[in-house]
């Protein structure tokens, strides 16, 4: 059972427009959330995360979006970079002392 | 870099042999991970270990086992490995905020 969803295996933009990466989760008591990036053989490393107390984080180039009635997250990237090439994960954890849940991936590609 | 290390880096084995892949880390954390990531999949867990000669489970144990007898090294052990097993192994430990830092992973092929 596939508690946390990536839907799209992959994703190509041009670079300098946005990229956006979706996430759905099933269990309502998550309730911190995180982004990892992993280039190929290497570890995934982290990237940006949301509490379930806010609705948006940004950092930088990075923003995440959080929507619990939907049980939905975002990943924006803007501008998309040729360096963003890579693999990225959602995951999310109980803040109650957890491990952390992750999804498929989303393979992302920016073109040129 | 969270002074984390896993080796070998790259291994092919044969199946039904016993495999065992090493984590070390430098930094003391109580909490390490084994996860495995395949396509489709994503990163699965498959033990933890929240202090020495504490360890559970975690989503796909089968086949696996674990130990940890100091802190800095939690070692998986493939009991007897079938491809099935073949896939990508990674470790992880705990680090600020309820964040994981991972290694650079173990790539293991079983023939």
């Amino acid at each position: 059972d596939q508690q946390v969803k990536q839907n799209s295996p992959s994703l190509s933009v041009q670079e300098g427009r946005i990229s956006i990466l979706n996430c759905d989760y099933t269990n309502s008591m998550f309730d911190y959330f995180l982004w990892y990036k992993k280039y190929p053989a290497e570890g995934p490393t982290f990237l940006i995360s949301i509490s379930s107390i806010k609705d948006k984080n940004e950092d930088g180039r990075f923003t995440v979006f959080l929507n619990k009635s939907a049980k939905h997250l975002s990943l924006h990237i803007v501008p998309s970079q040729p360096g963003d090439s890579a693999v990225y994960f959602c995951a999310a954890l109980k803040s109650s002392g957890d491990k952390l849940t992750f999804g498929t991936g989303t393979r992302l590609a920016v073109r040129p | 870099d969270a002074g984390i290390t896993q080796s070998p880096r790259h291994k092919v084995t044969e199946t039904g042999t016993p495999v065992t892949l090493r984590c070390h880390q430098t930094e003391n954390h109580r909490y390490m991970y084994w996860y495995r990531q395949d396509p489709g999949h994503g990163l699965r867990l498959i033990h933890y270990s929240y202090g020495v000669k504490d360890t559970d489970k975690g989503e796909v144990s089968d086949g696996y086992s674990v130990s940890r007898s100091k802190t800095e090294d939690f070692l998986l052990t493939l009991e007897s490995a079938t491809s099935s097993q073949t896939s990508v192994y990674f470790c992880a430990i705990t680090t600020g905020f309820y964040g994981y830092t991972f290694g650079s992973g173990t790539r293991l092929t079983v023939v």
